[in-house]
């Protein structure tokens, strides 16, 4: 049972450039989100998926794309990275919406 | 809007003392609020949540909050810290719908001998 898998751990690219991060989880949790942590910022959340098929904004998602084919995975994707988007993403997963969520162990990416 | 605060960037504490970590909400209805941890270079871990009841949520870890809600605060406490506990603290609550979770700017914990 390895929880909530993220890769990969570093990233660098350059702007423009465009990148997926893997997000897996083996618990058969139904919601997943992907949430950027910046310093004294928090964690802010990018996108969710309550469902295989079902995805849905957050609060910072310009910029980003997700995809739920699965219940296991939740890819995040960079479309055209800018020094912006330069943070620690990390995915989380429960049950359902509501419940504890369990956080991978973090993605971090620089944009150069 | 729904929010969350931490007032307090970092705490201090001597280990064996009790500590507290605020966190105040502003949530309308019956809030759904919890606290994790993150220790260096890791993920966030779920420490304890509070829907209804008991306005005393024990969770990991010896940690336990008091859910006031006529100061609109949910503080983590306990009774005796240790070093170990040293890392930062996060408030969190639902926005909207439960499926969005709006976390508090963080606290960092030092426990020192």
């Amino acid at each position: 049972n390895a929880g909530v898998t993220q890769t990969p751990k570093f990233q660098v690219l350059k702007t423009g450039q465009s990148m997926t991060l893997q997000c897996a989880q083996d618990m058969n949790h139904e919601y997943m989100s992907w949430y950027r942590q910046d310093p004294g910022m928090g964690l802010r959340l990018i996108h969710y998926s309550v469902g295989a098929g079902i995805t849905d904004q957050g609060e910072v998602p310009n910029g980003y794309n997700v995809s739920r084919s699965t219940t296991e995975d939740f890819p995040l994707r960079l479309l055209s990275a800018a020094p912006s988007q330069t943070s620690v993403y990390f995915c989380a997963s429960s049950y359902l919406s509501g419940d504890g969520l369990f956080f991978g162990e973090g993605s971090r990416l620089t944009v150069l | 809007a729904q929010s969350v605060a931490q007032p307090e960037d970092q705490v201090n504490v001597a280990e064996g003392n009790p500590l507290t970590v605020k966190c105040t909400y502003s949530v309308s209805g019956n809030p759904y609020l919890f606290w994790y941890v993150q220790y260096p270079n890791r993920g966030l871990q779920f420490l304890l949540k509070y829907i209804t009841g008991d306005n005393l949520v024990k969770g990991s870890y010896g940690f336990e909050a008091e859910f006031n809600k006529s100061q609109t605060s949910f503080h983590l406490k306990k009774p005796s810290a240790l070093v170990s506990d040293s890392a930062l603290y996060f408030c969190a609550a639902p926005t909207g719908t439960a499926s969005k979770l709006t976390f508090g700017t963080g606290t960092r914990l030092q426990v020192t001998l």
